[in-house]
């Protein structure tokens, strides 16, 4: 049974540029959560996904957004890159009860030059 | 913010139990303590989550105090594998709440 997986591992984009990245959750979640990771610090939360709308937001700027899809996979998009949006991000995925914890994937690490 | 404090480093030899303390003097009544861990260029791992009874895994033992204002993670035989960024986070019992990390303890394992 596959855990959450995360794509691309890796990725390098200009200042300015847009990204795309892309989590499928551990079989049998509905929940999706991202997180930006800087260098040295925890996880901080941007946003989670549920039913395929965004139940809760983080203190992250409107050019962060996402999606999720009806298979309950997520994307993550970010515009206008910043060079402070390198960071590793993390997809999490959760089961639709109150105490379920959340599951991982190993991140995309995002540079931004 | 976090709600929780953490030592920022600690050493522990290898073979030997490893203690983690945590303290969440603020944690209301509805809220449960979570551990997970971070191994270099790795998602976080969960370990162990509870309310307020003593749980125990595979992994490790969560030792909550009876007025639920700290609690301790134990590793029993600490491996080199086990050398990792140790979260402790409490969250509430809503549906849809994130789990608020803070900066953790960075635990060695030294052979």
């Amino acid at each position: 049974d596959a855990g959450v997986t995360q794509s691309p591992t890796h990725l390098i984009k200009t200042r300015g540029q847009q990204v795309t990245l892309r989590c499928s959750p551990k079989s049998g979640h509905d929940t999706v959560s991202w997180y930006q990771q800087a260098l040295g610090q925890g996880p901080q939360f941007i946003f989670q996904y549920y039913e395929e709308e965004e139940r809760q937001r983080g203190n992250f700027p409107d050019r962060f957004s996402g999606h999720q899809f009806p298979n309950y996979s997520s994307e993550l998009n970010v515009n206008a890159l910043l060079l402070g949006d390198s960071a590793l991000y993390l997809c999490a995925s959760s089961e639709g009860d109150h105490n379920s914890p959340l599951h991982f994937g190993n991140g995309t690490r995002l540079t931004v030059t | 913010d976090a709600k929780t404090t953490q030592p920022p480093s600690m050493d522990c030899a290898e073979g030997r139990a490893a203690n983690l303390p945590c303290n969440h003097s603020t944690i209301s009544g509805n809220e449960y303590v979570y551990w997970y861990r971070q191994i270099h260029s790795q998602g976080p791992q969960y370990i162990i989550h509870g309310l307020k009874n003593n749980e125990t895994n595979e992994m490790a033992s969560l030792i909550i105090t009876e007025d639920r204002k700290s609690s301790t993670l134990i590793l029993p035989h600490a491996t080199l594998r086990d050398t990792a960024v140790y979260y402790c986070i409490v969250r509430p019992y809503n549906y849809g709440q994130n789990f608020v990390f803070g900066p953790g303890t960075r635990l060695s394992v030294l052979p």
